[in-house]
């Protein structure tokens, strides 16, 4: 079965600090890599994603994100945080073999920039 | 493009009444799905539906739940009779193909006293 974690619940950055969100996956296979972030009363916004290639992603907003075989990890950078960076961030992972674009979701982790 | 279209954004009814939801997903979008949100369970994704045809209902948590979507360009999420552990954020998603990102709506916030 698939499954993906999150962490943290929260994450805490100084406005022009280095922002990292961190996600680990479990699944079979080379698995499909997401990350969605949502900001308050509206719906989740798709930031980046991996398929194949590359192993770092770079997507909307300056954020980037650098898949690890090794250490089944996903997790989302931005070298620079500001403060409208803060919303809710989450992983969500979908396996190979689901051609149908399943996908499963992490808990997210809420990112507060502050001035 | 309007992209994904919800209403209504809000809904407060009464325990035992049926609720419906909407959703217009963007034009062209051939994957539709349906999810909830909730503090305790987070993201949870109910059905969803390529080219009109439901795909995967295991998530629907119990025979009160039932969705349709008669065209390309409707779908609808019923609740009947509706229970307060119902209350939470109902969100609707489309998407072109498996790997094209998900594209969601505004959401529904459904409370049920």
């Amino acid at each position: 079965a698939q499954s993906v974690a999150q962490p943290e619940d929260q994450v805490n950055v100084a406005e022009g600090n280095p922002l990292t969100v961190k996600c680990t996956y479990s699944v079979s296979g080379n698995p499909y890599l997401f990350w969605y972030v949502q900001y308050p009363n509206r719906g989740l916004q798709f930031l980046l994603k991996y398929i194949t290639g590359d192993n770092l992603v770079k997507g909307s907003y300056g954020f980037e994100a650098e898949f690890n075989k090794s250490q089944t990890s996903f997790h989302l950078k931005k070298p620079s945080a500001l403060v409208s960076d803060s919303a809710l961030y989450f992983c969500a992972v979908r396996p190979p073999t689901d051609s149908w674009g399943k996908l499963q979701f992490g808990a997210g982790t809420q990112v507060v920039v502050t001035p | 493009d309007a992209g994904v279209i919800q209403s209504p954004r809000h809904e407060v009814t009464e325990m035992g009444q049926e609720v419906t939801l909407r959703c217009k997903p963007i034009s062209g979008h051939d994957y539709l799905f349906w999810y909830r949100q909730t503090m305790m369970r987070g993201l949870e994704l109910l059905i969803y539906f390529n080219n009109n045809v439901p795909i995967d209902d295991s998530g629907m948590p119990e025979d009160r739940f039932s969705a349709k979507m008669p065209n390309a360009s409707f779908s609808t999420l019923k609740i009947q009779p509706s229970e307060p552990r119902d209350s939470a954020v109902y969100f609707c998603a489309s998407s072109l193909a498996p790997n094209s990102p998900l594209h969601f709506g505004n959401g529904t916030r459904l409370t049920v006293t």
